[in-house]
């Protein structure tokens, strides 16, 4: 079954620092570009950064450059965000999503987890 | 960064309608525009890609339309299933991918 699935969302103090992971499933991961997208509680959808699929280019929202790094590890079909310096802001459901087109970044998503929860909260 | 308005906001409807849906962008994206629907709880499904293209497994009831700046998702008849929030998302620009605020689609 093509699936993907996140983890690692928990409660972490501002400042504080949070890695999560996202496995996928039932199609060739190192193929597709992938990203991390998020929605704030009761809010819209915020593009956050994605990685090609070889991992060669990793692209950041402005408002987390310099504090979160996405990566790869194609041998375990998983990608990883790094979230370091979090604020209250980047509490959110963060969701992994699948570029539809291998080879190259579309920049839209055919595929979606079902989301990790970050709260940042003191 | 692209701004993305839809309109309505919210838009209460019964089984059996019509729907449209509009996104505007504040600048032209070509064709570069795409719609999901998210359920509560759940994750966005992708619905259309680059305007007007539907994605496999799609019921056939949805259709989008548009180009430039302005742009239509329609729902042929409304099923029950449909009650959710849409997004609009423009990726146009790159990497600075956005998405509409989104419209809130309820049963009357």
């Amino acid at each position: 079954e093509v699936q993907l699935l996140e983890s690692g969302g928990d409660l972490v103090q501002p400042g504080g620092s949070l890695r999560l992971s996202c496995a996928a499933a039932g199609f060739t991961f190192s193929s597709y570009a992938m990203s991390w997208v998020r929605q704030a509680p009761g809010k819209g959808l915020e593009w956050v950064s994605s990685i090609s699929g070889i991992g060669g280019g990793t692209y950041y929202a402005d408002s987390v450059k310099g504090r979160f790094t996405i990566s790869r590890d194609n041998s375990k079909s998983t990608m990883y965000l790094q979230m370091n310096s979090l604020r209250a802001e980047d509490t959110a459901v963060y969701y992994c999503a699948k570029d539809p087109n291998q080879f190259r970044i579309s920049w839209y998503f055919d595929l979606w987890g079902r989301g990790t929860l970050v709260t940042v909260s003191s | 960064d692209i701004q993305m308005t839809q309109s309505p906001s919210s838009l209460s409807a019964s089984v059996g309608d019509r729907v449209t849906i509009t996104c505007r962008a504040s600048q032209t994206i070509s064709t570069d525009l795409n719609w999901y629907q998210q359920k509560p709880g759940k994750a966005p499904k992708l619905l259309i890609y680059t305007a007007s293209n539907l994605q496999s497994g799609v019921p056939s009831r949805f259709s989008g339309s548009g180009s430039g700046t302005d742009f239509t998702l329609t729902i042929s008849s409304l099923q029950p299933e449909d009650f959710a929030t849409y997004y609009c998302q423009q990726s146009y620009i790159t990497p600075r991918i956005t998405f509409g605020q989104g419209t809130r689609l309820e049963i009357k």
